[in-house]
């Protein structure tokens, strides 16, 4: 079945840059879109971007000036950055799987388990 | 503040129903396909509902979903003290260019 797992640092200082990454197991990320989704302690849950497996890619316009998405086909990984944090970018960070059943890009039908990053000195 | 407005919370007994709203506008639910999620407490959100009304495989029919206009919502029929989640409604927003999903329901089974 399709799973997908984030790893990174779980502690960031503010001013540096947050880095995750997704392995996708079951699928290929070689299809279809893929999604970053974060989710503030205690808050709803804000789309942070997507990438295609060609590397286009798409970012929400209020983060877009700090975000980067990109994809390691070879690894089957794809991963998040972003820069100059604070404390606001404190969340569950998750990755996300686009749906194909959907006639709507911007369904998400598998997710991970999540990774809490906390930005603190 | 959520692009889409949904109600805190609600409640009701074992085997009673439910309806959750999602309100938005034109640029969002009026214009595009909203879609639900089911989060339990402690765990990632999981797909129940998408295209307005479709459910995936193995999510039971006493999870439906319709929309009108620029409102969409979430039934629960039977409910059971395992449908205790917050539940997320979502669509693209045309005007923000940006996926947005609601602020959330938390749905209490007394």
């Amino acid at each position: 079945q399709v799973q997908l797992q984030e790893s990174g640092p779980g502690l960031v200082k503010p001013s540096e840059t947050l880095s995750l990454t997704c392995t996708v197991s079951g699928d290929s990320i070689s299809t279809y879109y893929w999604s970053w989704i974060r989710q503030p302690p205690g808050k709803g849950l804000q789309w942070i971007g997507y990438i295609y497996y060609s590397g286009r890619t798409s970012y929400n316009p209020s983060l877009k000036s700090r975000v980067s998405i990109s994809v390691d086909t070879s690894k089957n990984q794809f991963s998040l950055r972003v820069s100059s944090v604070t404390a606001a970018d404190t969340a569950v960070y998750y990755c996300a799987r686009h749906s194909r059943d959907s006639s709507a890009w911007y369904v998400f039908d598998y997710w991970g388990q999540g990774t809490l990053v906390t930005v603190s000195s | 503040q959520s692009v889409l407005t949904q109600p805190p919370s609600v409640s009701a007994a074992p085997g009673q129903k439910v309806t959750i709203s999602c309100s938005g506008s034109s640029s969002n639910i009026g214009n595009n396909y909203v879609s639900w999620y089911q989060q339990l407490p402690g765990t990632a959100p999981k797909l129940l509902i998408y295209d307005n009304n479709n459910r995936p495989s193995g999510i039971p029919d006493r999870f439906s979903g319709s929309k009108s206009g620029t409102s969409a919502t979430l039934g629960i029929t039977g409910l059971q003290t395992g449908d205790e989640a917050d539940y997320y409604c979502g669509t693209w927003d045309s005007s923000l260019s940006a996926v947005v999903f609601g602020g959330g329901t938390k749905v209490t089974v007394l």
